[in-house]
């Protein structure tokens, strides 16, 4: 069964700190990487997608991927309170032409004042 | 652009009752469709994905069943209820091309008595 794994939390940092989130995949065909986030009681809102090794900047958002080490991570800079929420890493599968992804459980991030 | 809705946003109902939870997409054509379902603090879980009106596939096998009658309508039905139904219900849409990238719906939260 293919798996994708986050670092557990809750993660909490203060205010203007870098967030650092992870996770690791067990599929070594998959192409596509994505990071969602999810505030409380809402539906995931994509924030990032990388497809290559290395670093992809978006704004105060940067993810990394090592495809050798089967590793991603997201780094959030100058967190701000408003980036408190559960982080979805998702991965899609190897396998397959129609998208499907699997998810992990989701890291809590809270940015405390 | 794209859209994607879900209702109802919200569901009460008693065990053994029938269930019906639609969910549209604007703006795309045949796209992918996906039902997950999430429980109180846990990860995504895939109930069941369609690539075309009337191509169904189930990822878990439960008293629940999907139905794409058009192209951008995807519905998920049950029988009669049971308490582990209970969960957050959600849709979502990718298109080939796109590496597998999923966009989702706001949700309908469950709650079976």
């Amino acid at each position: 069964q293919k798996e994708v794994e986050q670092n557990s939390g809750p993660l909490s940092v203060p205010e203007g700190a870098i967030a650092s989130l992870n996770c690791t995949y067990s599929d070594r065909g998959s192409q596509s990487f994505f990071w969602y986030r999810q505030y409380s009681g809402k539906s995931p809102e994509l924030i990032m997608s990388i497809y290559s090794n290395g670093d992809k900047e978006d704004g105060r958002f940067t993810a990394q991927l090592n495809k050798a080490s089967q590793y991603v991570s997201l780094l959030i800079r100058d967190s701000q309170p408003s980036d408190s929420a559960t982080y979805l890493c998702a991965v899609n599968d190897g396998g397959t032409s129609y998208g499907k992804l699997t998810f992990g459980q989701g890291t809590i991030l809270t940015v405390h004042p | 652009s794209q859209t994607i809705h879900q209702w109802p946003a919200t569901l009460v109902q008693p065990v053994g009752s029938p269930l019906s939870l639609e969910c549209t997409v604007e703006g795309t054509s045949n796209p992918n469709l996906y039902w997950y379902r999430q429980a109180a603090g846990r990860g995504l879980q895939l109930l069941f994905y369609s690539v075309g009106i009337g191509q169904i596939s189930s990822e878990v096998p439960q008293n629940l069943s999907a139905s794409r009658p058009q192209d951008r309508q995807f519905i998920l039905s049950s029988k009669k209820l049971l308490l582990s139904d209970s969960g957050f219900y959600l849709c979502a849409w990718s298109v080939d091309g796109t590496g597998g990238t999923q966009y989702f719906g706001p949700g309908t939260r469950l709650t079976v008595l």
